[in-house]
């Protein structure tokens, strides 16, 4: 089946560009996450979904990050005014439930010049 | 506070030799525990996790993986290397035993493979 997607693979941008982040989680997956995987700072969790909410959106390093997702599934991460401290992986992952094994996407590189 | 380390940083290793990454972590229960790989490029992939019950946990790719509560620590093991293990290696945990939503994440272990 197929498992978790994430769309652009790569994503270059000018600083103070807003970019948009896309994650399509495995089909029947309730929870879903994101990460952050930066030089230096190893792997960050970002913000936590269940369903359409986010109950812990804790990681999310400025009020620039936000994040939704709608019906159930597709979920965007929206960086606003981005910088250059921004340039990372950002991984996407889904899950069952909220407490089970986190399948994880290949990820968007975003480079901010 | 809670932590998950994998001291070593780099680890180059011959093929067909044995490997060992180690992993231990810091928090008051044992918590759920998980190994992931990175291949260049790649998203993370799960090789095998612990919830409970037998230490000694098998994963894919002839991985394993043995829980040791007395040392806190969750090392990952292969009897013998091939080239495509080359890759990164994280050890991730799920601190609370009901399980919560926010893996805490080693630092990562590269493996190199000596042909």
């Amino acid at each position: 089946g197929a498992g978790v997607s994430q769309s652009p693979s790569n994503k270059v941008t000018e600083k103070g560009k807003d970019v948009e982040l896309r994650c399509d989680p495995i089909s029947g997956h309730t929870a879903l996450y994101w990460y952050r995987q930066s030089l230096g700072q190893g792997l960050e969790f970002l913000i936590y979904f269940q369903g359409n909410s986010a109950p812990d959106k804790s990681g999310l390093p400025s009020d620039r990050f936000s994040a939704e997702r709608t019906g159930g599934s597709v979920s965007t991460l929206t960086i606003q005014r981005t910088q250059q401290e921004d340039s990372a992986v950002y991984l996407c992952a889904s899950s069952i439930a909220d407490a089970d094994t986190q399948y994880f996407g290949p990820g968007t590189r975003l480079t901010v010049l | 506070a809670q932590s998950v380390t994998q001291p070593d940083i780099h680890i180059t290793v011959s093929e067909g030799a044995s490997l060992e990454l180690r992993c231990n972590y810091s928090y008051g229960a044992t918590p759920y525990l998980f190994w992931y790989v990175q291949s260049p490029g790649q998203g993370l992939q799960l090789l095998l996790k612990y919830f409970s019950g037998d230490t000694l946990v098998q994963g894919i790719k002839g991985f394993e993986a043995e829980f040791k509560r007395s040392q806190s620590s969750f090392n990952l093991r292969k009897p013998s290397v091939h080239w495509s293990d080359a890759a990164e290696y994280f050890c991730a945990v799920d601190p609370s035993t009901s399980g919560t939503y926010k893996y805490i994440f080693g630092t990562g272990t590269r493996l190199k493979v000596l042909a």
